[in-house]
């Protein structure tokens, strides 16, 4: 495989689960991040990893928690989401440093119910 | 802080006719970089072109061409000989040199008709 690859495409949810989403690059990036992207909205970051240490943080609130074992494997764990939590979950990775582009994942959906 | 701004929500256009998308952004750094992103409906965000600040030569990718006015903090997408592939949302990026971070336009819904 190639390129940054998201899991699971679709999740549905209720407010009292628990869920993991996950997203691998394939690229040797050294950064990698997670975007909420809700309709007619900018992309919001949410979370930066560079070099696996976390630089950012942008007041994401803690039912959202993110882990990044290594530079090619990123987690989003969930927890007693909210329905407005219901949106595309994007995944990227860069260079970091380089004023770069990013490659993005496919994204997951997710629906709180 | 740093914003960006497109101020058309949604354009449409024959297959074959040239279009242009609009991006305005406002910042105080003077050394950055700009993209324009598309999401087809498959909804991977794939670069279409970017733009480095200090260069003053406009970007070009094949069909795709920016203007690039950094005193007016302007950077439109041109989109030559529209194809139906083309239809997709375009968003378009500031990243600023101090720290790396994107920072997103709404976005522009393009439509492509046959």
């Amino acid at each position: 495989e190639t390129g940054v690859t998201q899991t699971p495409r679709h999740l549905v949810m209720g407010m009292t689960n628990k869920k993991s989403l996950k997203c691998e690059q394939h690229l040797g990036h050294n950064a990698m991040y997670w975007y909420k992207q809700s309709a007619k909205k900018p992309l919001e970051l949410m979370f930066v990893y560079n070099f696996k240490e976390q630089t950012e943080n942008n007041s994401v609130p803690s039912r959202f928690s993110p882990e990044c074992p290594n530079s090619s494997h990123l987690f989003l764990h969930l927890h007693t989401l909210q329905p407005e939590d219901s949106a595309l979950y994007l995944c990227a990775s860069s260079q970091w440093g380089r004023g770069t582009e990013a490659f993005f994942g496919q994204g997951t959906r997710l629906t709180v119910v | 802080a740093q914003t960006v701004t497109q101020s058309q929500p949604e354009m449409s256009v024959q297959e074959a006719e040239t279009v242009t998308l609009s991006c305005t952004y406002d910042t105080s750094e003077s050394n950055y970089y700009l993209f324009w992103y598309k999401q087809p409906p498959s909804r991977q965000m794939i670069l279409v072109i970017r733009q480095e600040a200090y260069k003053q030569q406009n970007a070009t990718e094949n069909r795709f061409s920016v203007n690039f006015q950094k005193a007016a903090k302007s950077f439109s997408l041109k989109i030559s000989d529209s194809q139906l592939g083309d239809t997709a949302m375009y968003f378009c990026a500031f990243m600023k040199q101090s720290n790396y971070q994107l920072i997103w336009g709404a976005g522009t819904k393009l439509i492509i008709k046959p």
